[in-house]
């Protein structure tokens, strides 16, 4: 999880309320992507970024949006959250400095409760 | 989280002894795979990875397998330890992209 901080590390909200999740790397790494583990589930990409205000959709990004205008942070909106939403989410990063097989880095995620 | 895995399937294994954890891997032009360790309450953590043009990789206690013609990888852990245990999934990079496709994981036990 070195240079890779998430924030919060647990969030409940009610239904209907917007959230803003948060990943700050340190690393000046290129990529970052945001994931969703459920039981039963792989994680799945919800979105990424491969440069400051270039992102774009994974597999599961309907009701989540993104934004990145530095670097080194990353952030994860639920427009309005939904109880379908309730997860543990994962920030990670890479830096395909030659190509897309380079190792990919995780944090410490975000509990997030939707009531 | 804690929630993760609740049905996963288990290897245990007695103290000591290697332990050999499988995964199938979906597209055969797959390239790059990496292997995961996850703890309770952690985020997934980078153990090692193999590119396609090799069979087998050793670091220190692990080695990965790769068999292409059957699109399997394997992780063998050696002199098992109580701090091996978590929950342990493999990652398949998608060809061309800079997505990977994540295993559901085998949660391993280490038996005293």
């Amino acid at each position: 999880d070195a240079g890779i901080t998430q924030s919060p590390r647990h969030k409940v909200t009610e239904t209907g309320t917007p959230v803003t999740l948060r990943c700050h790397q340190t690393e000046n790494h290129r990529y970052m992507y945001w994931y969703r583990q459920d039981p039963g589930h792989g994680l799945r990409l919800i979105h990424y970024s491969y440069g400051v205000k270039d992102t774009d959709k994974g597999e599961v990004s309907d009701g989540y949006s993104v934004s990145r205008s530095k670097t080194e942070d990353f952030l994860l909106t639920l427009e309005s959250a939904t109880s379908s939403q309730t997860s543990v989410y994962f920030c990670a990063i890479s830096e395909p400095s030659t190509g897309p097989n380079e190792k990919l880095f995780f944090g410490s995620g975000t509990q997030l409760s939707v009531l | 989280g804690e929630s993760v895995g609740l049905h996963l399937p288990t290897l245990s294994v007695q103290e000591g002894d290697n332990s050999i954890i499988n995964c199938a891997y979906s597209n055969s032009a797959s390239d790059y795979f990496i292997w995961y360790k996850q703890e309770s309450g952690k985020g997934p953590q980078f153990i090692i990875d193999i590119r396609s043009n090799m069979d087998k990789r050793q670091g220190q206690r692990v080695t990965v397998l790769l068999n292409k013609t059957v699109k399997h990888l394997s992780l063998q852990i050696a002199a098992t330890q109580p701090g091996d245990s978590a929950v342990y999934f493999c990652a398949e990079n998608v060809p061309g992209t800079y997505k990977y496709i994540f295993g559901t994981g085998t949660r391993l036990k280490v038996l005293a």
